[in-house]
C-alpha cells in the first residue's frame, strides 16, 4: 500500500509569519509529486507539479522544495496572510496506474 | 476556459436508493478522475477514466461504479445506498492521464451527498 503522508495535520500561524509542512512519499520509482490548496467551498486548485530531484517551485509567496532520494517535499509560505488559509494536499501520481494518491493535507489557519 | 462541472452540488437520499452523479470536464480532457472526501479518510480515489474505458479503479465495493461517454463527460453511480457513502465526491480531468509525466489534474467543486 502506497502512502503519502503530511504533517502536521493542522497548523495555526499568525498573520505575517512564515511557515512550512512537510509531504512524505516513497523514494522508489519516483516520477511526480503535486500540490495542491484547498480552500473552503472551493475546488482543490493545483499549485506545483514537480518532477526533479532538488527541485524548487515558487509562486508569489508560496515554494516548494521537492528531495526525491529520501522522499520528502515542503512547502514554504512566507509572511502569510489570510488568504492563505486552505488545506494544502499533496498528490502522488502511481505510475502506470493513472492515479492520484493523496496525503490526507495540512490544515493551515492565518490568524489575523 | 470554463472548468470542470459537477452536478448536482448537493444531494439527499436515503439507504437503499441510488444516485448518480454528473461530472463535465474541462473542454479537450479525455481523462476523468472520481475521488471521494470523508472526514478523516482524506481523497480517496473510486476510478478513472479515458475515451470511455475504464482504465483504473480504487478499493471500493462493486455498488460504486462509473462510465464516459463519448464527449467526455462521466457519470459515477452508487446503488443501495449506505449511511458510509456521504461523502463529497469529486471529479478531476486531465488531458491524457499518462501516469508519467505527472501532469496536473483539474477538480470540479465536488457533490456533496448525504444519506440518511
Amino acid at each position: 500500500i502506497l502512502n503519502v503522508e503530511q504533517s502536521p495535520q493542522s497548523l495555526h500561524v499568525q498573520e505575517g509569519d512564515s511557515t512550512n509542512f512537510t509531504c512524505s512519499f516513497p523514494s522508489s520509482n519516483f516520477y511526480a509529486l503535486h500540490w495542491y490548496r484547498w480552500e473552503t467551498a472551493k475546488s482543490p486548485e493545483a499549485l506545483f507539479v514537480m518532477t526533479l530531484n532538488g527541485d524548487e517551485k515558487k509562486k508569489g509567496r508560496i515554494s516548494a522544495t521537492l528531495n526525491t532520494k529520501e522522499g520528502y517535499s515542503y512547502l514554504y509560505i512566507k509572511g502569510s496572510q489570510p488568504e492563505d488559509s486552505a488545506t494544502y494536499l499533496c498528490a502522488f501520481p502511481v505510475q502506470g496506474a493513472q492515479k492520484l494518491v493523496f496525503g490526507q493535507g495540512t490544515r493551515l489557519t492565518i490568524n489575523p | 476556459k470554463a472548468g470542470v462541472t459537477q452536478t448536482p452540488r448537493y444531494l439527499i437520499k436515503t439507504r437503499g436508493q441510488q444516485v448518480t452523479l454528473s461530472c463535465s470536464p474541462i473542454s479537450g480532457h479525455r481523462s476523468v478522475s472520481w475521488y471521494q472526501q470523508t472526514p478523516g479518510q482524506g481523497l480517496q480515489f473510486l476510478f478513472e477514466y479515458f475515451s470511455e474505458t475504464q482504465r483504473n479503479k480504487g478499493n471500493f465495493p462493486g455498488r460504486f461504479s462509473g462510465r464516459q461517454f463519448s464527449n467526455s463527460r462521466s457519470e459515477m453511480n452508487v446503488s443501495t445506498l449506505e449511511l458510509g457513502d456521504s461523502a463529497l465526491y469529486l471529479c478531476a480531468s486531465s488531458l491524457v492521464l499518462s501516469g508519467g509525466a505527472g501532469e496536473t489534474q483539474y477538480f470540479g467543486p465536488g457533490t456533496r451527498l448525504l444519506v440518511l
